[in-house]
């Protein structure tokens, strides 16, 4: 059974930063694209950042280009985010999904953190 | 930067068919898949490839995808299938969903 769970949300002032973890199990983490996907309150959902399963590719959404980066570490099965200046519209809560089908397809999702930037 | 647009809100009577529809620019030139959420919970996968089924997902969700629309399709719609629906596609190594449809069983 895939197990997707995340940590390290919290609250932090605007201008912060935060580093989200994900620890997988269940499936052979490698081999698998994985992403961070967002959902602000009461709102829908934003893809945020996705990197292959190699660790070599990654791609961002225009609103977190440059202040997020996300990473894998293979050994601990574990993805990461690391947010740096970040801003109010960054609140949300943050979940990691499995990528199959050519890795955009997000069959299996964590139940998420939650990320609150008060401003 | 692509966008796709989903009507905001959906009612079905149960039993009925509930229709929902996702377009965008040339969507049918990719793939769509298609999420529920239900308040409190993680999106679950219901559709992928336009029109497959992931495993544990009923037959009556079904899919299509053709020009500027896709739609996700609930047959014999029942009161568990209240939920949030997104569609969601990729282009150029960017993932894009939709807005959202809050469907209603009534």
């Amino acid at each position: 059974e895939v197990r997707l769970l995340e940590f390290g949300g919290g609250l932090v002032q605007s201008g912060g930063s935060l580093r989200l973890s994900c620890a997988a199990s269940g499936f052979t983490f490698s081999n698998y694209a994985m992403s961070w996907v967002r959902q602000a309150p009461g709102k829908g959902l934003e893809w945020v950042s996705s990197i292959s399963g190699s660790g070599t590719s990654t791609y961002y959404a225009d609103s977190v280009k440059g202040r997020f980066t996300i990473s894998r570490d293979s050994s601990k099965n574990t993805l990461y985010l690391q947010m740096n200046s970040l801003r109010a519209a960054d609140t949300a809560v943050y979940h990691c999904a499995k990528g199959d089908y050519g890795g955009y397809v997000f069959d299996s999702w964590g139940q998420g953190t939650l990320v609150t930037v008060s401003s | 930067s692509y966008e796709l647009t989903q009507t905001p809100s959906v009612s079905v009577s149960p039993g009925q068919t509930a229709s929902i529809t996702c377009s965008g620019d040339k969507l049918g030139d990719g793939y769509v898949c298609w999420y529920q959420q239900k308040p409190g919970q993680s999106p679950v996968l219901v559709i992928y490839q336009d029109n497959k089924r992931p495993s544990g997902i009923p037959e009556r969700f079904s899919g299509s995808n053709s020009g500027n629309t896709a739609t996700l399709t609930i047959s014999g719609t029942q009161a568990m299938d209240e939920a949030d629906y997104y569609c969601q596609a990729w282009d150029s190594s960017t993932v894009v969903f939709g807005g959202g449809t809050k469907l209603t069983v009534l």
